[in-house]
């Protein structure tokens, strides 16, 4: 079955250290997101790819950084300049024509420690 | 600019009662909309969607008619049960990019 896989679905970063979130979809789908959700709050876009070896900022996008090497990944990495990293973080992909909605991931909660 | 406002949470209701969450967004083009639902400690699913205006969408007994004269998208169910309970987002499509912008959520809680 096709679909959208996060990993790890649990993380916890040392203050000052870099980690990656993996985001990988068997989907075909050319455009991939990366929002950030807060504990009773809606989703922030961080970043978003349209086509492979480009992507575009979102509306948070101080303090991470991603890659699109493949079309299949679409890798988050969040960087020790984001101050307030613990909150969870949800991968979507959407086919070209962008008629049928996000798929989403299940999440990944990164916890600072 | 795109925007979609939702009904502010949370909703507590009584199993077997009927829902209406309301959803308006700004008219800007002729967007595809969407209702997704999640679930504690899960990512979202979508739930329904409608591409053009009078489309109704519906899925597990939830319904939302596109309502283009009321730029509205309004989540109705006739019975709700306590599985129903869970965050509800409404959402828009953008005309000429491939992305979406989200209600702030609304948590639906159902009691027995």
């Amino acid at each position: 079955d096709g679909g959208i896989t996060q990993s790890p679905k649990y993380l916890f970063r040392k203050e000052g250290q870099n980690v990656t979130l993996s985001c990988e979809q068997n989907l075909n789908h050319d455009a991939m997101y990366w929002y950030r959700q807060d504990p009773g709050q809606g989703l922030r876009l961080i970043y978003y790819s349209q086509i492979v070896n480009d992507f575009q900022k979102g509306d948070i996008a101080e303090g991470y950084s991603v890659s699109r090497e493949k079309k299949e990944s679409f890798p988050l990495t969040v960087t020790s300049a984001q101050k307030n990293p613990t909150a969870f973080y949800l991968c979507a992909s959407q086919d070209s024509r962008g008629l049928y909605g996000y798929t989403f991931g299940s999440g990944t909660r990164l916890t600072v420690v | 600019g795109d925007s979609v406002t939702q009904m502010e949470g949370p909703v507590t209701l009584s199993e077997e009662a009927f829902l209406t969450i309301n959803c308006t967004y700004t008219a800007t083009g002729y967007p595809s909309l969407f209702w997704y639902v999640q679930y504690p400690g899960e990512g979202l699913q979508l739930l329904l969607k409608a591409t053009k205006a009078d489309d109704k969408g519906s899925n597990k007994g939830f319904e939302a008619t596109y309502r283009k004269e009321t730029t509205s998208f309004h989540l109705e169910k006739g019975s709700v049960q306590v599985s129903d309970s869970a965050v509800y987002f409404c959402a828009r499509g953008i005309q000429g990019a491939q992305k979406l912008v989200f209600g702030q959520g609304t948590r639906l809680t159902i009691n027995p």
